[in-house]
């Protein structure tokens, strides 16, 4: 089966300074996705970033990347130069074949002014 | 370009009742998902159109649950006798491809 791991329930950052989010996943699938998603307090969930797995390049999108170690199966989150509007609930999906679809407890980040 | 939106975004009722959410997704999505998270937990998949087809449930989707998808565009999920352990946020994303847009969520409370 699918697991999507996300070890920190709370993290907390300082306005202007980066943090990673971390997830491992285990899959048995050689084609699949992955996902980091935002939940803003009572707000619906907004796409961050995502990563094929069959590319080894790391996504980045603005001040998001992620730091894709595939062998590892890890799929940690960067936020660089974070910004009181990043608090949120942060969710890993992984996404695989026949459309298995498994997202991890996720991790509350607060921002610090 | 309107997003997904779902219908009602809340939802009290009585255990024993039957209550039924709809979802319209984003116009020529062909897939659409159905998940369900309770307070402090990630989504969990329920299940899976594209276009009408329903191509996969989860085993949390007991036989009092139901959705539905009849002409490709929007669909209905249904709960029957409900129970308080149903006391969730229903969400409804939609994708063209692999990537997911959600919508609002319908937030359901069984007293």
């Amino acid at each position: 089966a699918q697991t999507v791991t996300q070890s920190q329930p709370e993290m907390s950052v300082q306005e202007a300074e980066t943090v990673t989010l971390s997830c491992t996943y285990d899959t048995s699938e050689s084609d699949y996705y992955l996902f980091w998603y935002k939940q803003p307090p009572s707000r619906q969930m907004i796409l961050v970033i995502r990563q094929e797995a069959y590319k080894q390049q790391n996504a980045t999108e603005n001040r998001f990347s992620v730091n894709f170690q595939k062998a590892a199966k890890s799929f940690s989150l960067k936020i660089s130069d974070s910004q009181l509007g990043d608090a949120a609930m942060y969710f890993c999906l992984s996404q695989g074949g026949s459309e298995k679809l498994v997202f991890g407890k996720g991790t509350k980040l607060t921002v610090n002014p | 370009d309107t997003g997904v939106s779902q219908d009602p975004r809340h939802k009290i009722t009585k255990r024993g009742q039957n209550v039924t959410f709809r979802c319209d997704p984003i116009s020529e999505h062909n897939r659409l998902y159905w998940y369900r998270q309770t307070l402090g937990q990630g989504p969990e998949f329920l299940t899976y159109f594209q276009n009408e087809a329903q191509l996969e449930k989860s085993r949390l989707l007991s036989d009092r649950f139901s959705a539905e998808r009849p002409k490709g565009s929007f669909s209905t999920l249904e709960i029957q006798r409900t129970e308080q352990g149903d006391s969730a946020m229903y969400l409804c994303a939609s994708s063209h491809g692999e990537t997911q847009y959600f919508g609002p969520g319908t937030r359901l409370l069984v007293l």
